[in-house]
């Protein structure tokens, strides 16, 4: 089994300022690396596959990076809708997720 | 627009099979060449994959709960489903359907219902 563990647990951000959020494997996924947002009370957002393709209608702020074993997702010029919880997830070896950072104001 | 949605009782007794059923719209399960997932959350914690199931039945599983795990497909009723044997507390979790952006293929998944919440507890 793949082990995907992200960082920080939380991170505290104000509002037009970047986040950055990293994900570490515990082997080589390659760029099979996929971000979901999820907000309270609702299903996971797809965000960004393939490390660094943003998913249909998601907005340009959102970029993804890395490869292999280390990844991040950079949110610049945050806003209000963009406070949520973010799990990184691999599919190179069926499919496993992190445990989620909160991005908190 | 594509819409699935999940079904079944919400609450299951300790030892018991969790049964979730996933109506899919706006989209054929037969006429298309998805692996349809399952994935579940318990309260407050992570995203867990439990499985992924072709219109042909072929499934892949996570090998963590493989051994409780079963699921089918159903094209005249444009639906699959989930079942869950010996269940236990930690089975309680939000159970979502969903499907994943490409075709053949464990790929992510950009579509979902909207979960369903089961609890195990007697």
């Amino acid at each position: 089994e793949i082990v995907m563990t992200q960082s920080p647990a939380t991170l505290s951000v104000s509002p037009g300022e970047r986040a950055t959020l990293s994900c570490r494997a515990s082997q080589s996924v390659s760029s099979n690396l996929a971000w979901y947002q999820q907000k309270p009370g609702q299903a996971p957002r797809l965000l960004i596959y393939g490390a660094s393709t943003r998913a249909t209608g998601i907005p340009a702020r959102f970029s993804g990076s890395g490869s292999g074993t280390e990844f991040t997702l950079t949110i610049s010029g945050l806003q209000s809708e963009d406070f949520a919880v973010y799990y990184c997830q691999q599919y190179n070896n069926w499919y496993s997720f992190g445990q989620g950072t909160k991005l908190e104001i | 627009q594509l819409q699935l949605q999940e079904s079944g009782p919400g609450l299951v007794k300790p030892s018991e099979t969790l049964s979730l059923t996933c109506s899919v719209s706006g989209g054929s399960i037969s006429r298309s060449s998805y692996y349809w997932g399952w994935i579940r959350q318990p309260p407050g914690k992570g995203l867990e994959w439990i499985a992924s199931i072709y219109y042909t039945g072929r499934t892949y599983y996570n090998p963590s709960l493989k051994s409780r795990v079963t699921t089918s497909v159903d094209t005249s009723k444009n639906q699959f489903s989930l079942s869950l044997s010996s269940v236990t507390a930690a089975d309680t979790a939000v159970y979502y359907c969903a499907r994943p952006y490409g075709p053949q293929q464990l790929v992510p998944f950009d579509s979902w219902g909207q979960g369903a919440l089961v609890t195990v507890s007697s």
